[in-house]
């Protein structure tokens, strides 16, 4: 079946520090690959996507490659501010097969400090 | 753009229960997913729905049942709850002949709790 693993949290930075969060996964096909992000208190939203083998996917200064070689699909970002303080999940969807369920992660909380 | 709206907001129950949940789809999607997301956890899918029926459904039991009518808009009906169904309910919803038809999205959610 499908997996999708990400490193635990909280991740703790300083403001205008460098970000990653790695995600890898498994899967029996050939998946799209999600960073989605969830502020207190609502619902998910999409940060970005990829499709295929090395796509980079980029959004609001983050950015996240898909690495079909190591299954993997790790989120960057240069320079956090305090906005970006939420709980990231890295999905995986099949294509081509006409099911479109989302496996997610189990979420890695990011706090930014000022 | 309307995006995903669901409802209601909050919702307290006792153990036995039933309860409806109910999401309308962004506009002009036709296709809607249920996710079950208990605290501190990624969530979990529960089924989906297009052309008003279920197409995939996870491993949930069948206390979990749903609907979709044919403005698009549906339904999750959980019965006999238990304790253990305390958790925000995500609808998502997605176009299916869409080129990105598997970019999925989703609502604030409603958060249930059960007593």
């Amino acid at each position: 079946g499908n997996s999708v693993t990400q490193m635990e949290g909280p991740v703790t930075l300083s403001e205008e520090a460098f970000l990653t969060i790695n995600c890898t996964y498994t899967a029996t096909g050939y998946p799209s690959l999600f960073w989605y992000v969830q502020y207190p208190g609502e619902g998910l939203q999409l940060l970005l996507k990829a499709t295929k083998a090395d796509d980079k996917g980029s959004n609001k200064g983050f950015e996240a490659t898909y690495r079909k070689e190591t299954t993997s699909f790790h989120l960057e970002k240069g320079s956090v501010q305090v906005s970006d303080s939420a709980v990231y999940f890295c999905a995986l969807s099949e294509r081509g097969t006409g099911r479109r369920a989302l496996t997610f992660g189990s979420g890695t909380r990011l706090q930014v400090q000022p | 753009d309307a995006g995903v709206t669901q409802s209601p907001t909050h919702l307290i129950k006792t153990r036995g229960q039933q309860v409806t949940l109910r999401c309308s789809p962004k506009s002009g999607h036709d296709t809607v997913s249920w996710y079950q997301q208990a605290l501190g956890q990624g969530p979990q899918f529960i089924f989906q729905y297009y052309e008003e029926e279920e197409r995939q459904r996870g491993n949930f039991p069948d206390r979990f049942s749903g609907h979709q009518f044919p403005n698009y808009s549906s339904e999750l009906n959980v019965n006999a709850l238990l304790l253990g169904d305390s958790a925000l309910y995500l609808c998502a919803s997605n176009l299916a002949a869409s080129p990105s038809t598997d970019t999925q999205y989703f609502g604030p959610g409603t958060r249930l709790t059960v007593l």
